[in-house]
């Protein structure tokens, strides 16, 4: 059974300071996705990684994917208090269809 | 804005009944997905179809139904609904989603909230 962890599953950080969430699934999978979640809403898609050493980047965050260590990350830089939210990562075995997510990690920019 | 549709947006029902939830896929999207999202068992899959028929099968519990109709939107029943059952269900679609190496994005709906009492 696939299982997808992160962490840390909560992160309180300041503006302006760097940090980077970990995303470690257990089977393999050439398909990755991280997610972003506001209280009470849907998810919304930011990174799509398919292959090995994928590197995505928009505004101040930065996804990559290492396939064979079977870990992604997702970089925060330059925190802002606009990115305060929850962040899944989620894979798709190879040839399923399914989405597995992990616990997700809750976000807090202070100012 | 990703173009899938739910309804209704919140339900609140007793335990005991049965309540009915509507999505409506992206134009073109042949691939239905229903996935609950709760405090106690975080996100999980439900249940996918694909151009009507049954594809894969998740964490769904027996008093949990689904199909995906001609018009490709889908329904999710739940009947003897308990107070377990309160979560956001989400709804998702694709282009793809057949078995093999389909290179696809999943697009979700705004979800409905149901509260069980």
């Amino acid at each position: 059974e696939l299982k997808v962890e992160q962490n840390p599953l909560f992160l309180s950080m300041q503006e302006g300071k760097n940090y980077t969430i970990y995303c470690n699934y257990s089977t393999t999978s050439d398909r990755l996705y991280w997610y972003r979640q506001d209280p009470g809403k849907s998810l919304e898609s930011l990174f799509v990684l398919l292959s090995n050493g994928a590197v995505k980047q928009e505004g101040r965050l930065m996804a990559s994917l290492d396939t064979k260590a079977r870990l992604s990350t997702l970089h925060i830089t330059a925190a802002v208090h606009d990115l305060s939210a929850t962040y899944f990562c989620a894979v798709i075995e190879t040839s399923g269809s399914r989405l597995t997510f992990g616990e997700g990690t809750q976000l807090t920019v202070n100012p | 804005d990703s173009g899938v549709t739910q309804t209704p947006k919140h339900l609140i029902t007793a335990t005991g009944q049965r309540v009915t939830l509507r999505c409506s896929p992206r134009s073109g999207d042949l691939s239905v997905y229903w996935y609950q999202q709760s405090l106690d068992q975080g996100l999980q899959f439900l249940i996918q179809y694909y151009n009507g028929e049954e594809r894969a099968k998740g964490n769904i519990l027996e008093r949990f139904s689904a199909q995906q109709f001609p018009d490709l939107h889908s329904e999710l029943n739940l009947s003897s609904l308990e107070l377990g059952d309160s979560a956001l269900y989400f709804c998702a679609s694709s282009v793809g989603g057949s078995n093999g190496p389909l290179i696809y994005e999943q697009y979700f709906g705004p979800g409905t909230r149901l509260t069980v009492t």
